[in-house]
């Protein structure tokens, strides 16, 4: 089951915030955020394991709420860097059966 | 070092060929995966492979036939190639030890086009 992202697209001044979310009707093992600019590959940003985690890097930040079945990518104070699609990639467990994406949200930051 | 490559990256066919795309990690992963990613920009997993073991996407026609020579291989090889298959493919790899999942690594992406 494909994991729901929202908004589809947001357009932010430089030094704004940005939340970016991803919601699944099934139970999760793990959440993976991914970010792709335009003809890259999606580069890992971070990985949220149930638990109800929390992780951060620079001003990136994500939290995983396993009872809700939902995760929250924060980005503070952006720049113009962080322009590109973010995706969330969900597992719910068992096997190596790879990440179920969302259809990803696209990000513009303008100067 | 490149982690996760793929040749070609670019392949324009003609439609009813066979190509292959190659792939190759170097991080000592022992799963690897096959994404396939539309016009759109939605990214789907079409296999993934992990200790010989192979897990197919229901939804991925049998003209698509991944291969792994070796741990650090996993090659797709697609028959009689349709206009749909026009895509972006990427293969993936990551660390999958006693249970331990790791971070998933993406390769640079092979973009099809069939005429």
């Amino acid at each position: 089951q494909q994991p729901v992202q929202s908004p589809q697209a947001v357009i932010l001044r430089e030094g704004e915030d940005a939340v970016i979310n991803c919601s699944s009707s099934k139970a999760l093992y793990s959440v993976h955020w991914y970010r792709q600019k335009h003809g890259e590959a999606p580069v890992f940003l971070m990985i949220l394991l149930k638990g109800g985690e929390q992780k951060g890097h620079d001003k990136i930040s994500a939290s995983f709420n396993e009872k809700k079945q939902q995760s929250s990518l924060y980005l503070t104070a952006s720049q113009l860097s962080y322009s590109g699609t973010y995706f969330c990639g969900t597992e719910k467990g068992g096997g190596a059966d790879g990440l179920t994406f969302g259809k990803g949200t696209h990000l513009i930051i303008q100067p | 070092d490149t982690a996760v490559s793929q040749t070609p990256k670019y392949l324009v066919t003609q439609m009813g060929n066979d190509k292959s795309i190659k792939c190759e990690q170097n991080l000592g992963h022992d799963t690897m995966y096959w994404y396939k990613q539309d016009s759109k920009k939605f990214l789907k997993i079409m296999f993934s492979y992990n200790n010989k073991e192979l897990i197919i996407n229901e939804t991925v026609p049998n003209r698509f036939s991944p291969k792994s020579p070796d741990k650090a291989h996993l090659n797709l090889h697609i028959n009689s190639l349709e206009l749909g298959d026009s895509a972006v493919y990427f293969c993936a790899s990551r660390p999958w030890t006693s249970g331990i999942r790791g971070t998933q690594y993406f390769g640079p992406g092979t973009r099809l086009l069939v005429l």
